[in-house]
């Protein structure tokens, strides 16, 4: 597409429900990342995928969170037994290259999780 | 582990007025450096960039100079606009093989006119 897509734009969600965030990159854009922007907070790293692999996972909170990636495209990001500190707005974005410094990323517009 | 230090928001500034967001950066190797800017209900959008030392990256008037001597990568802008209202963020891109970006807080600009 002609952009990084997120679904839903915005999720509401009960404490201890597990939820599903989308993201559609790129076509052809084989790194895909994603972050969290609490409020008032700096983006925070959760995941990286080259294709369908994730060489870093380093920044998951905890194992109720989980991510993958399937055809070097779509990505679902998991979150399981939600608590009230996992509202924020969860970004991802995708570049050519991962591993390459000179790419930007292009970043999805978000999705709002609030969890109640 | 590589980080990046923002100047602390909100920066309120008259139109025309002369814009300096500080961004200084610890990392080991060489990164690259970013300028990421967020408007309202809008997504992150790359500002401008700079991959060496002394590189100056540029875009809509903002400029910004990658000086390792002091560790920095501070944005500048001439005369700002009310347009310009928005979050600033700051970034590295490490030397490891990953590509992910490490960022800064982010700066809160607000341009009255």
């Amino acid at each position: 597409g002609a952009g990084v897509s997120q679904s839903p734009s915005n999720k509401v969600t009960e404490k201890g429900k597990d939820v599903e965030l989308r993201c559609d990159p790129i076509s052809g854009h084989t790194a895909l990342y994603w972050y969290r922007q609490s409020l008032g907070q700096g983006l925070e790293f959760l995941i990286y995928f080259q294709g369908n692999s994730a060489p870093d996972k380093s920044g998951l909170p905890s194992d109720r969170f989980s991510a993958e990636r399937t055809g070097g495209s779509v990505s679902t990001l998991t979150i399981q037994r939600t608590q009230q500190e996992d509202s924020a707005v969860y970004l991802c974005a995708s570049s050519l290259q991962g591993t390459y410094s000179n790419y930007g990323y292009t970043f999805g517009s978000g999705t709002r999780l609030t969890v109640v | 582990g590589d980080s990046v230090t923002q100047m602390e928001g909100p920066v309120t500034l008259s139109e025309e007025a002369f814009l300096t967001i500080n961004c200084t950066y610890t990392a080991t190797g060489y990164p690259s450096l970013f300028w990421y800017v967020q408007y309202p209900g809008e997504g992150l959008q790359l500002l401008l960039k700079a991959t060496k030392a002394d590189d100056k990256g540029s875009n809509k008037g903002f400029e910004a100079t990658y000086r390792k001597e002091t560790t920095s990568f501070h944005l500048e802008k001439g005369s700002v606009q009310v347009s310009d209202s928005a979050v600033y963020f700051c970034a590295l891109k490490g030397s490891g093989n990953t590509g992910k970006l490490i960022f800064g807080q982010g700066t809160t600009l607000q341009v009255k006119p």
